[in-house]
């Protein structure tokens, strides 16, 4: 099973560059999210989707876009990159939102910008 | 301040010891709240889920306790492994009306030692 699957694992950019990170999973889950993850802090929510079509910003949107055009494919994208972007981004889907569905992470996008 | 404190930030026991990290949460209202392990370069992998009704859960070598009053959490690991070195985190949800969020703590650093 592949389960949830993020592309690239590392990433550099410029200041400025635009990119996409790539989510994908085959468990047909409903929800989907993408999170951030910073030395000393837990993880933030940076939007999310409950379905094709619907997305809705989390606590840090500021500098990302997403869209969900498939149930399966979720893409974040960096507009313009700054270094406070550096960080570990991860992706997760869950089967809806539902009181106790667990939710699956990737393995994680390592970007840094400078 | 994090609405969900871990103590300690980090931890170092001998193969084959037991360990408790511990949770506390002021986020309301509660929904569950599950303990993740997250392996060096990985995505965070769910250990337990608990909601409110429920005191105690295990999987296999660990144990997790809840008391909602006291809004505190513990995960015991029983005679740890190496492949146990990883970080713990511990993900509060909240559901208020429709909306749902998950409070990420910033993880306990796990470390066995032979």
């Amino acid at each position: 099973n592949a389960g949830v699957t993020q592309t690239p694992k590392f990433q550099v950019l410029k200041t400025g560059q635009s990119m996409t990170l790539q989510c994908a999973q085959d468990m047909n889950h409903e929800y989907m999210s993408w999170y951030r993850q910073d030395p000393g802090m837990g993880l933030r929510l940076i939007h999310y989707s409950v379905g094709a079509g619907i997305t809705d910003q989390g606590e840090v949107p500021n500098g990302y876009n997403v869209s969900r055009s498939t149930t399966e494919d979720f893409p974040l994208r960096l507009l313009s990159a700054a270094p406070s972007q550096t960080s570990v981004y991860f992706c997760a889907s869950s089967y809806g939102a539902v009181l106790n569905t667990e939710a699956f992470f990737g393995q994680g996008t390592r970007l840094t910008v400078v | 301040k994090n609405q969900v404190e871990q103590t300690p930030q980090s931890l170092i026991i001998l193969e084959g010891k037991n360990c408790t990290l511990q949770c506390n949460y002021t986020v309301s209202p509660f929904s569950n709240l599950r303990w993740y392990k997250q392996d060096t370069g990985r995505g965070p992998v769910s250990l337990t889920i608990m909601t409110f009704s429920e005191n105690t859960k295990s999987n296999g070598r660990y144990t997790a306790t809840l008391d909602a009053d006291t809004k505190q959490s513990s995960l015991h690991i029983t005679a740890s492994q190496l492949s146990d070195s990883a970080s713990y985190i511990c993900v509060v949800k909240t559901r208020s009306g429709g909306n749902e969020k998950l409070t990420f703590g910033t993880g306990t650093r796990l470390t066995i030692i032979p």
